[in-house]
């Protein structure tokens, strides 16, 4: 099955700084990665994700970049604010008999200090 | 209001006891997840169902199982807690066309004595 890595655990930046956060993944058919942001007492929320057919997909202070043949993808958030405090999780699934099934990271904690 | 909701959000219950969750969606997605979440293993999956008459396993159903009463419903039981139950516990949703996108309940934390 797949497998994904996701690194580091926790991450801490003074604000305005910029953060990113690193996903591997095992499975060559995997063709979609969302992440996730989780903010204290809360559910995941999808913030941005990317299909194998493109290779970074921006969206105001962050982007997401894809290299399938090295089979990582990573999330950048640019001029971190104290907003972006929370935990992040990336994922990876297929279509298909996969059906969307994610495989998620273990989370990485961002913090940043104001 | 929120479109996926989970009741309780927080119980603490003792060794032995059965519990039930429960997970509402307002959403009309025909997909249904609930997850595991314990610090520093992220998010696991216990079990999904595709449509009221079908329920998969997922990587850790043992100790647990599932009931979709109705395409908004979708509860998790554990039939006789145990203390390495104690986990906070994510209830999810994803529709069609794709099913790839989750949202995600505000989670019920559990502790087991």
């Amino acid at each position: 099955g797949e497998n994904v890595e996701q690194h580091p655990s926790t991450l801490s930046v003074q604000e305005g700084d910029s953060a990113v956060i690193k996903c591997t993944y095992s499975d060559s058919a995997s063709n979609y990665f969302p992440w996730y942001k989780q903010e204290l007492g809360k559910g995941p929320q999808l913030i941005i994700d990317i299909r194998s057919n493109v290779g970074e997909k921006k969206d105001q202070r962050i982007a997401v970049t894809l290299n399938k043949t090295a089979k990582h993808f990573s999330l950048h958030i640019t001029e971190t604010q104290p907003e972006d405090s929370a935990v992040y999780f990336c994922a990876a699934s297929k279509g298909g008999g996969g059906s969307y099934i994610p495989t998620f990271g273990r989370g990485t904690s961002l913090i940043v200090h104001p | 209001d929120a479109d996926v909701t989970q009741t309780p959000r927080n119980r603490i219950t003792k060794t032995g006891k059965r519990i039930m969750l429960e997970c509402s969606q307002t959403k009309g997605h025909d997909r249904m997840y609930w997850y595991r979440q314990d610090p520093g293993l992220g998010l696991r999956l216990i079990y999904y169902s595709f449509d009221v008459k079908d329920i998969n396993k997922g990587e850790i159903s043992d100790g647990y199982s599932v009931s979709r009463q109705a395409q908004a419903k979708f509860s998790l039981s554990l039939e006789s807690a145990i203390p390495n139950q104690t986990a906070l516990y994510f209830c999810a949703s994803s529709g069609t066309p794709l099913g790839d996108t989750q949202y995600f309940g505000p989670g019920t934390r559990l502790t087991v004595l």
